[in-house]
């Protein structure tokens, strides 16, 4: 069956502009991550939603970066005014609950550049 | 200190060889337990999940658990020049995800 998708795969942006990451997550899955990855480093949590609601945002840097999923289903990860820091990869993630255990798949990425 | 701690390499070994990748928690909330696989460029790939302390084995690789010493070990048996990649440990209570930096294996024909 498909995985988690993500698009664009690559994005280049200067400095100061706005960007839209999309993830599709495993049809089924009720709960969709958001993670960002710098090189060298593993996955850094940013936002967890279940449904259409984020439980868990705690992860987001500052308010330049907000997420949504409203239909519960693909999610849109945005961040506003992008400054060179927020170069990294995000991933993407979805699960669903097996008895007591949370397995998580995840998407290939989308490789964020800004210039 | 790190929630999760994991020697980032780089560990080279030629084929066929066992290798050993480790990571080490602080918090002993965590519960379950997860090795990832994760080629350049590509999203990380789950290999293992485990809850309790103990190994489990599936295939070439099984993942073992000491939580008495908070240390979790994933073992490749006849390692691949395929399994040349960066391999992440991580864990997790509820939907707090945790992983660590990831050791970068290079298993050499």
């Amino acid at each position: 069956g498909a995985g988690v998708s993500q698009t664009p795969s690559n994005k280049v942006t200067e400095k100061g502009k706005y960007v839209e990451l999309r993830c599709d997550p495993i049809s089924g899955h009720t709960a969709l991550y958001w993670y960002r990855q710098s090189l060298g480093q593993g996955p850094e949590f940013l936002i967890y939603f279940q449904g259409t609601g984020a439980a868990d945002d705690s992860g987001l840097p500052n308010d330049r970066f907000f997420a949504v999923r409203p239909e519960g289903s693909v999610s849109t990860l945005k961040i506003q005014r992008t400054e060179r820091g927020d170069s990294a990869v995000y991933l993407c993630a979805s699960s669903s609950y097996r008895g007591a255990t949370y397995e998580q798949y995840f998407g290939p990425g989308t490789r964020l550049t800004v210039t | 200190q790190k929630e999760v701690e994991q020697d980032p390499g780089p560990l080279s070994v030629p084929e066929g060889a066992i290798v050993s990748l480790n990571c080490t928690y602080s918090n002993s909330a965590f519960q379950y337990f997860m090795w990832y696989r994760q080629y350049s460029r590509k999203g990380p790939e789950l290999l293992m999940y485990t809850y309790s302390s103990g190994n489990k084995e599936d295939g070439r690789f099984t993942a073992q658990v000491d939580k008495s010493s908070k240390y979790i070990s994933l073992f490749i048996r006849d390692s691949q020049p395929s399994d040349s990649a960066t391999y992440l440990c991580a864990t997790h209570y509820g939907q707090n995800f945790v992983f660590g930096p990831g050791t970068r294996l290079s298993v050499l024909p």
